[in-house]
């Protein structure tokens, strides 16, 4: 149902590079920003990026986020098993006229 | 400290209604995007609605006609009227802040804890 689309699940071990994609349209991704959000089950989600790759402060300097055209990709690097949670692409769609989120992405630290 | 909590969830009977509310701390909600985010059991984050800061409000195709979003600016509080529940509507639902940052679009922080509601006979 969600127009942006993202891999089920992704993995690594510690200190490994993750990355996670979002794909969309030229209504989303193509004409508006990205956001990623983590989440943990049980708990609030917490903004990761904006605006497609600006880090909120305190959020550490090992995520990042980029934009090219209709996809996006969050990349994770120096991984460590407390990013084991769900992650979570977002933008603006401007024919739907709402907010979408992505399909939603488990990250598992091996 | 800035912070979102949501009161108001519980059991209800399909085609019930039930009010959500949402007290900001911290900052003022008249002044930003509001917004409710829901998650059914197993699955994603679902985009509700938001309300934004000149009364503009939006709604996801699937609840249209049915939740209205709205606002207390004296209370510092948002609100979701939930009429016409279906079971599909079982979620929990989070409040969050919307930050613009610019013509292309806003992020949602803080969220709340959520809050859970259930439709079910």
């Amino acid at each position: 149902q969600s127009v942006l689309t993202q891999p089920p699940s992704a993995s690594g071990t510690p200190r490994q590079r993750v990355t996670i994609s979002c794909s969309g349209s030229r209504s989303n991704i193509g004409s508006n920003s990205v956001n990623w959000y983590q989440h943990l089950p049980g708990t609030a989600p917490k903004l990761l990026i904006y605006s497609n790759n600006q880090r909120p402060s305190g959020v550490p300097d090992r995520f990042s986020g980029s934009k090219s055209a209709t996809s996006a990709s969050l990349a994770i690097s120096g991984l460590q098993s407390e990013d084991e949670a769900d992650y979570y692409c977002a933008a603006w769609d401007d024919s739907l006229n709402g907010y979408v989120f992505g399909t939603g992405t488990k990250i598992t630290v091996l | 400290e800035v912070q979102l909590v949501e009161t108001g969830g519980g059991l209800v009977q399909p085609g019930g209604s039930l009010r959500l509310s949402c007290a900001a701390s911290g900052f003022t909600v008249s002044t930003n995007y509001m917004t409710w985010v829901r998650q059914a059991p197993g699955k994603g984050l679902e985009w509700v609605s938001v309300i934004y800061r000149d009364g503009r409000t939006y709604y996801t195709d699937s609840v249209k006609g049915r939740f209205t979003i709205s606002r207390d600016n004296s209370k510092n509080m948002f609100y979701i009227q939930m009429n016409s529940l279906r079971a599909e509507d079982t979620a929990v639902y989070f409040c969050a802040r919307g930050n613009y940052y610019d013509i292309t679009g806003y992020s949602f922080d803080p969220w709340g804890q959520g809050t859970l509601v259930t439709v079910s006979s």
